[in-house]
């Protein structure tokens, strides 16, 4: 089955600087990645997701980028805030319609 | 967004005894429904997928005889816990994937922490 890792598991950043978590998947057939904001004590929510027919994706502060050879995909948030500070999972699955695999997780802490 | 609830958000049972978990989709119809697991600071754990109308399907190494998933209607799954433990104890959260002719997306409950006692 699909194995998702993610680093690092915890990254502190200044206010203002960007933050880059990276992501690996395991299984060639996965083309979905999402990516869920976890605040403490709340649910996921979805902040950001590429398909494999892209590689890079852009939504305001944050971006996706995707190479499906590497099996490799990372999330770049720019001009980091405090309310940016959570817990971000990375994630992977066939189409966005089947079960998604969870990344173990990491925790952004942005200091202001 | 969607909208997906989640009861009980904090349940105390004793050892022994059975809990059930009600996860809804409150403003679309979800065929499929997801059960996942998450210990503190860890990651969400995929139990099982849950489908309207048929069985659930379950990770390898999740007892499906322990974690009993039941999908009757299309806004309505079910996760019970039988005979809890206190190793059961953890924050069960469920998701609801909308459909849609281009995407599915999903939604999370607000997840139930169990503390088997």
């Amino acid at each position: 089955g699909e194995n998702v890792e993610q680093h690092p598991s915890t990254l502190s950043v200044q206010e203002g600087d960007s933050a880059v978590i990276k992501c690996t998947y395991s299984d060639s057939a996965s083309n979905y990645f999402p990516w869920y904001k976890q605040e403490l004590g709340k649910r996921p929510q979805l902040i950001i997701d590429i398909r494999s027919n892209v590689g890079e994706k852009k939504d305001q502060r944050i971006a996706v980028t995707l190479n499906k050879t590497a099996k490799h995909f990372s999330l770049h948030i720019t001009e980091t805030q405090p309310e940016d500070s959570a817990v971000y999972f990375c994630a992977a699955s066939k189409t966005s319609y089947d079960k998604v695999i969870f990344g173990p997780g990491t925790s952004l802490s942005v200091i202001p | 967004g969607a909208v997906v609830s989640q009861h009980p958000s904090r349940v105390i049972c004793k050892s022994g005894t059975s809990v059930k978990i009600e996860c809804r989709s409150l403003d679309f119809q979800a065929t499929t429904m997801f059960w996942y697991r998450q210990f503190p600071k860890k990651s969400l754990m995929l139990m099982a997928t849950s489908n309207e109308g048929s069985k659930a399907t379950y990770e390898q190494g999740v007892e499906k005889d322990k974690f009993l998933i039941n999908h009757a209607s299309l806004t309505l799954s079910t996760l019970t816990v039988t005979s809890a433990h206190p190793e059961d104890s953890s924050f069960y959260i469920c998701s609801a994937l909308t459909s849609g002719p281009n995407t599915g997306e999903l939604f999370f409950g607000e997840g139930s922490r169990l503390t088997v006692l």
